[in-house]
């Protein structure tokens, strides 16, 4: 299976900070990578496809980019509810596997 | 409203089994492939299984393979999820997940757009 590791695991920010996480697969899965949302207590959220398509809806201030091993979700000025852990998953096989999340808390 | 609602969690001792669904409303079921996730107390995301929108083809991550087995009813629309011979490390709060797509230049994108708010399994004796 393709293993997807992210970095970091947990990251202190401040409300208006730009926040970058990475995310990195163990071989090339092209263009084939989501970014989910989840909060506590709560299921995930869809945010991005493609690497870097934003669901509708979502906004503006996040963005995704990358291809082959290495991706990246950013966030361009963190908002009181964008505090929450973020999960990259890849579907290059059809043995999905999600990244181990990077909690994003407050500073 | 889009919406899918999981049922059929509980406690269950080591070894047994369990039969989770998953009701699907506000959408067309039988266009969507559907997908189970599974997140165990405290720790992140783990994809357990898929099956596309006609059931003719199925997929198991390597630690259910074989335990566990993923169906649907379309006339129902529901999805279902047999757990058979539970362990402890099973323990978790499964979700349910549309698989949606979006074609990009000829090439098919596949993600987790619609998720159930979850049902809780516990294996223990």
């Amino acid at each position: 299976d393709i293993q997807m590791t992210q970095s970091p695991s947990l990251l202190s920010a401040s409300v208006g900070d730009r926040v970058t996480i990475t995310c990195r697969a163990s071989q090339s899965i092209s263009k084939f990578l989501s970014w989910y949302q989840q909060k506590p207590g709560k299921a995930p959220k869809f945010l991005i496809y493609a690497a870097s398509t934003l669901q509708s809806g979502v906004p503006s201030r996040f963005s995704g980019s990358g291809s082959g091993t290495d991706f990246t979700l950013t966030i361009s000025s963190l908002q009181p509810d964008d505090f929450a852990t973020y999960y990259c998953q890849q579907s290059s096989t059809s043995a999905w596997t999600f990244g181990q999340g990077t909690k994003v808390q407050i500073k | 409203e889009v919406q899918l609602l999981e049922s059929g969690g509980g406690l269950v001792q080591p070894g047994g089994s369990l039969r989770l669904s998953c009701a699907a409303s506000g959408f067309t079921f039988t266009t969507y492939g559907m997908r189970w996730v599974r997140q165990a107390p405290g720790k992140g995301l783990e994809w357990v299984s898929a099956i596309s929108n006609d059931a003719g083809t199925t997929y198991y991550a390597d630690s259910v393979k074989g335990r566990f087995t993923v169906s649907r009813d379309n006339s129902k629309n529901t999805l279902y999820l047999q757990m058979n011979s539970l362990r402890a490390e099973d323990t978790a709060i499964y979700y349910c997940a549309r698989s949606g797509v979006t074609t990009v230049a000829s090439i098919f994108y596949y993600y987790m757009d619609v998720w159930g708010k979850g049902t809780t399994v516990t294996v223990s004796s």
